[in-house]
């Protein structure tokens, strides 16, 4: 069975400091994908990371991931307000006609 | 990337009935899957929606509870049946571009509210 462990599941930090998410998983793909999702709304995709050692970046989040090691990461840097929002990782499974297994989602809060 | 059109919004339904929530995608995908999103938690695939054949269904979701119905490659379509407040949560399809690499698109939800 296809495991996608994200931490931390909640977060909270100050505005204008750096944190990273963690995603683990247990299948052997190459393929990784990040999502946003805000109260009420749907998932806006943020990254898709499509080999190992692929790093990707927009404004002031970046993520990469190793798939020797079946991790990704997303770094926050200078958190604003803007990024409160509850972020997924996603590995698509072959075993389900390429459907994504999501992590449990990091609930970030960020604060002034 | 595909742009999905789902529908309805959110719904308030009684015990026992029955809503379809449909989802219209503009170009023809191959793969669409139907998740489910219960309050506060991740997101769980009910199932595959398979064009010309009958979906396929995830461990703990069954065709009887959970129809859906996939009559062509822009189209899909999957029904509550006998509600119950359990059933109450966010229903979203996906789809798919013409490999992974595309990336998975999602449809905006249907919040489902059983009283």
């Amino acid at each position: 069975e296809l495991k996608v462990e994200q931490n931390p599941l909640f977060l909270s930090m100050q505005e204008g400091k750096n944190y990273t998410i963690y995603c683990n998983y247990s299948t052997t793909s190459d393929r990784l994908y990040w999502y946003r999702q805000d109260p009420g709304k749907s998932l806006e995709s943020l990254f898709v990371l499509l080999s190992n050692g692929a790093v990707k970046q927009e404004g002031r989040l970046m993520a990469s991931l190793d798939t020797k090691a079946r991790l990704s990461t997303l770094h926050i840097t200078a958190a604003v307000h803007d990024l409160s929002a509850t972020y997924f990782c996603a590995v698509d499974n072959s075993n389900s006609g390429y459907a994504l297994n999501f992590g449990k989602g990091t609930s970030l809060l960020v604060t002034p | 990337s595909a742009v999905i059109s789902q529908k309805p919004s959110r719904d308030i339904c009684q015990r026992g009935t029955s809503l379809t929530i449909q989802c219209q995608v503009d170009s023809q995908v191959t793969m669409m899957f139907w998740y489910r999103q219960q309050p506060g938690q991740s997101l769980t695939l009910i199932a595959t929606a398979n064009q010309g054949s009958e979906a396929t269904y995830e461990s703990g979701f069954v065709i009887d509870k959970f129809p859906i119905s996939r009559p062509n490659l822009t189209f899909s379509t999957l029904t509550v049946s006998n509600m119950s407040p359990e059933d109450s949560s966010i229903y979203l399809c996906s789809v798919v571009g013409a490999t992974p690499v595309y990336g998975y698109t999602f449809g905006s939800g249907t919040r489902l509210t059983v009283v």
